[in-house]
């Protein structure tokens, strides 16, 4: 069964500083996807980005980029320019290649503050 | 596109008693799937739903129970309600072909008493 881990349950950033969340997983499959997933007071759950394991490139969405390390099963999240509204609680996510196998699993997931 | 909508926000319900959450996922979507988050247990799968046919399901009682329609909107029903069952429940749904990014309702706040 597949397993993810964030092992830092919280993390603190000076808006404008650089923060890097941590991720590993464990499968045996190599076909897979990974997911950062934002999920402030409000609780709704907002995708941040995502990594289709087969793709050696980095996934970046503006601010928002990852060190994906596949040999290593690590996948880090790293917010460039914190902003106040990055505060929430961050999860890690992974889900098979498997059209059939559609379920995410997540971490425990890490509360990110942003100090002013 | 309008996106994946949870009815109702928020539900109180006694020991004992069942209820039924409603989610309605974006347009065109095909796959919908039902997350059960608590503090203590964190984020866990319940089932999906796939052209109306359960294609996987999580470790969790017969008591869980779900179904889709014609028109890809999804119930999820838990009968005999337990104490433990009071959790944030999420609904979210991904593409045509089900191997998509899954985009997420806001969740329904289910309190058991």
């Amino acid at each position: 069964a597949q397993t993810v881990t964030q092992s830092q349950p919280e993390m603190s950033v000076q808006e404008a500083e650089t923060v890097t969340l941590s991720c590993t997983y464990d499968t045996s499959e190599s076909d897979y996807y990974l997911f950062w997933y934002k999920q402030p007071p409000s609780r709704q759950m907002i995708l941040v980005i995502r990594q289709e394991a087969y793709k050696q490139q980095n996934a970046t969405e503006n601010r928002f980029s990852v060190n994906f390390q596949k040999a290593a099963k690590s996948f880090s999240l790293k917010i460039s320019d914190s902003q106040l509204g990055d505060a929430a609680m961050y999860f890690c996510a992974y889900r098979s290649g498997n059209g059939a196998n559609s379920k995410l699993t997540f971490g425990k997931g890490i509360t990110l503050s942003v100090r002013p | 596109k309008a996106g994946v909508t949870q009815t109702p926000r928020y539900l109180i319900k006694t020991r004992g008693q069942q209820v039924t959450l409603s989610c309605s996922p974006i347009s065109g979507h095909r796959s919908v799937s039902w997350y059960q988050q608590t503090p203590g247990q964190g984020l866990q799968f319940l089932f999906e739903y796939f052209s109306e046919t359960q294609r996987n399901k999580g470790n969790f009682p017969g008591r869980f129970s779900g179904r889709q329609f014609s028109n890809s909107r999804s119930e999820m029903n838990v009968s005999t309600l337990e104490l433990g069952d009071s959790a944030l429940y999420l609904c979210a749904s991904s593409g045509v072909r089900g191997r998509e990014t899954q985009y997420f309702g806001p969740g329904t706040r289910l309190l058991v008493l």
